[in-house]
């Protein structure tokens, strides 16, 4: 069974940079089957995708927040991280960490088949 | 542009069934897509992949009272005897290469 932890701080002050990892169990992110991606809520809204990072290193942004988003792996740790620059009160969410399947066997995209419980990061000062 | 669109709000009986629909934007229609529930104060839990043709794959411990079908442009997650922990938000996703898409999700109430 595949589970995902997300860990950093719980608060973080404007105009700093937000910083989580997920740890995966149960699966490697070494493996070319699948991707790992950030997702956030805010809160009382909807699910909104912040980017993934394949095994290979190469990754991918929501457009909307490209310039401010770097999300990393880690192999020797089986982590991947999330940094989000020049954070405001309207980056306040729950942020989850995903596993991704292949949705074909060329691998060319992904789709969400295990979640981390989460974690709220709240900006403020 | 890859959108979803799926209605804010659904409600149903208890013990009833419901069939919740998850829109594919124009140019989209053969587009598959995933299914996830986020019950009160939860994260989000996968519950199948959809594919355009109706086959999907249900991810572990997801009751048979789940299914799925497709039509044209549509997605549908049926849910059948109702129960009250099905009360829950319901999100579709969709993929591309270097996107990821989620719809504004349903609010299902199950009465």
């Amino acid at each position: 069974q595949v589970q995902l932890q997300e860990s950093g701080p719980g608060l973080v002050k404007p105009s700093e940079t937000l910083s989580l990892t997920c740890t995966v169990s149960g699966g490697s992110v070494s493996s070319g089957s699948y991707y790992w991606s950030w997702i956030r809520q805010p809160p009382g809204k909807g699910l909104e995708w912040i980017g993934y990072i394949y095994y290979s290193g190469s990754t991918n942004y929501n457009p909307s927040l490209k310039s401010r988003v770097t999300i990393s792996v880690d192999t020797s740790k089986n982590q991947f991280s999330l940094k989000l620059s020049s954070v405001t009160a309207a980056d306040t969410a729950v942020y989850y960490c995903a596993r991704e399947r292949c949705s074909t066997t060329t691998c060319y995209a992904g789709f969400i088949d295990y979640w981390g419980q989460g974690t709220l990061v709240t900006v403020s000062s | 542009q890859l959108v979803l669109t799926q209605s804010p709000s659904a409600s149903a009986s208890l013990g009833a069934s419901v069939k919740l629909t998850c829109t594919l934007s124009s140019g989209h229609s053969s587009s598959a897509i995933a299914w996830h529930q986020q019950q009160p104060e939860k994260g989000p839990r996968y519950l199948m992949k959809l594919n355009s043709d109706g086959s999907h794959i249900k991810g572990d411990g997801i009751p048979d009272r789940f299914s799925g079908s497709s039509s044209g442009a549509e997605r549908y997650l049926t849910i059948s005897s109702l129960q009250s922990e099905d009360e829950a938000d319901y999100y579709c996703q969709t993929w591309g290469t270097g996107i990821r898409v989620f719809g504004g999700g349903t609010k299902l109430t199950v009465l």
